[in-house]
């Protein structure tokens, strides 16, 4: 079935710095990549989301970028602030009613 | 508008005793879901809605019901509870499949002793 990798588990960088999530999926079909932000107690919120007819999307400090051929999609954050830290859950859905998401990172800014 | 609510936040469940975990949107949403998340490991689908009186199951189904009366409402059953439902569990809601934003309730602490 549909499967999610995500690496790193945990990413820690200092503030100001650039952070890179990485996420693999083994169906080809997959055509739409939501990004989740979870802090700590908190529910996951959307930060930004791609579709598979495009190969990168900005927002800010944030983008995402898709390889469709290569199967996999990235979250760039840039400028890093102690704000970001939180844990980020990269998905993917081939439509239908199923998202399969990865497993998450944690991502600690450092002031 | 508050969005999606869920009940209780925290909750400890005896063995083999029975629970419902409610969830209730106000944004007129026809999509619900119930998933768990347990550490280390990424959200997980239980069951899912497509509008009022329509359910089916998700990823994970094994030890729990839902039902979907009203467009508002979904809760979760858990019959018979076990130690591995021990997990924090996660409603969300959407205008369309997985293919559009989920919005997700602040979730469920539940252990199972």
């Amino acid at each position: 079935g549909e499967n999610v990798e995500q690496h790193p588990s945990t990413l820690s960088v200092q503030e100001g710095d650039s952070a890179v999530i990485k996420c693999t999926y083994s169906d080809s079909a997959s055509n739409y990549f939501p990004w989740y932000k979870q802090e700590l107690g908190k529910r996951p919120q959307l930060i930004i989301d791609i579709r598979s007819n495009v190969g990168e999307k900005k927002d800010q400090r944030i983008a995402v970028t898709l390889n469709k051929t290569a199967k996999h999609f990235s979250l760039h954050i840039t400028e890093t602030q102690p704000e970001d830290s939180a844990v980020y859950f990269c998905a993917a859905s081939t439509g239908g009613f199923k998202t399969i998401f990865g497993a998450g990172t944690r991502l600690f800014v450092k002031a | 508008n508050a969005g999606v609510t869920q009940t209780p936040k925290f909750h400890i469940l005896k063995i083999g005793q029975s629970m419902t975990l409610q969830c209730t949107q106000d944004m007129n949403h026809n999509y619900m879901y119930w998933y768990r998340q347990d550490p280390g490991m990424g959200l997980k689908l239980i069951y899912y809605s497509v509008g009022a009186g329509i359910t089916d199951k998700g990823e994970v189904p094994n030890g729990y019901n839902v039902s979907r009366s009203t467009t508002e409402d979904f809760p979760l059953r858990l019959e018979l509870a076990a130690p591995s439902q021990t997990s924090v569990y996660f409603c969300a809601s959407g205008t369309g499949g997985a293919n559009t934003e989920a919005f997700f309730g602040q979730g469920t602490r539940l252990t199972v002793v």
